[in-house]
């Protein structure tokens, strides 16, 4: 089954922008993969999927700060315009037949 | 607007057992898959378990494999989780979720969580 590793964590400046890094194991580079904010005592919200071909599509009502895109086994989210509310968990998830993954996550902190 | 609202978590002794309730409204629940995803105090989510749209097929995670059964009632657009032999290490906020797809495809909604505190 597929295994996904994110990045460290991350901290950027309010107003400037950050790309977070999901990168799949080996022999599933291939996969799609979606993208979820969890902010500090809240529940999960799923932001976007990522596909191996850089193509993405954002969830309802999610700001078009956020963006995604690949390259290999790597899958980015990029977040612009850095608000205070983007202070948060961001987790990515994949599934392969009978089971669903998701990474550790990365904490973003906005200065 | 998909809605999913979570029920029955609550403290159980080592041993015991809990049944989830989900309730689903907002869209054609019979059409879609859905998911149990858990999380430890402090820790990162955890998938527990998927059943299919008409609830034909089930997967587990590894953790709870013949300890919990997910089901669902279509007819109440209610999904459920029946826990027993509950173990310290299943203390979690449980949320419902919902599959892309019949039984595939990623996350695209999620419940606000049920906290489950298994206790000695």
């Amino acid at each position: 089954q597929p295994v996904l590793t994110h990045s460290s964590s991350a901290s950027a400046s309010l107003g400037s922008s950050v790309k977070l890094t999901c990168t799949l194991s080996s022999g599933h580079s291939h996969y799609i993969i979606a993208w979820h904010q969890q902010q500090p005592g809240k529940a999960p919200r799923y932001l976007m999927k990522v596909e191996g071909s850089g193509n993405y599509n954002r969830g309802s009502g999610v700001p078009d700060r956020f963006s995604g895109s690949s390259s290999g086994a790597d899958r980015y989210l990029t977040i612009s315009n850095l608000q205070s509310e983007d202070e948060a968990d961001y987790y990515c998830e994949t599934w392969d037949s009978n089971t669903w993954v998701f990474g550790g996550g990365t904490k973003l902190t906005v200065l | 607007e998909v809605q999913l609202v979570e029920s029955g978590g609550g403290l159980v002794q080592t041993g015991g057992s809990l049944r989830l309730s989900c309730a689903a409204s907002g869209f054609t629940f019979s059409t879609y898959g859905m998911s149990w995803v858990r999380q430890a105090p402090g820790k990162g989510l955890e998938w527990v378990s998927v059943i299919s749209g008409k609830g034909e097929t089930t997967y587990y995670a590894d953790s709870v494999m013949g300890r919990f059964t997910i089901s669902r009632d279509n007819s109440k657009d209610t999904l459920y989780m029946q826990m027993n032999s509950l173990r310290g290490e299943d203390t979690a906020v449980y949320y419902c979720a919902k599959t892309l797809r019949y039984i595939s495809g990623w996350i695209d909604s999620w419940g606000q969580g049920t906290l489950v505190t298994v206790s000695s």
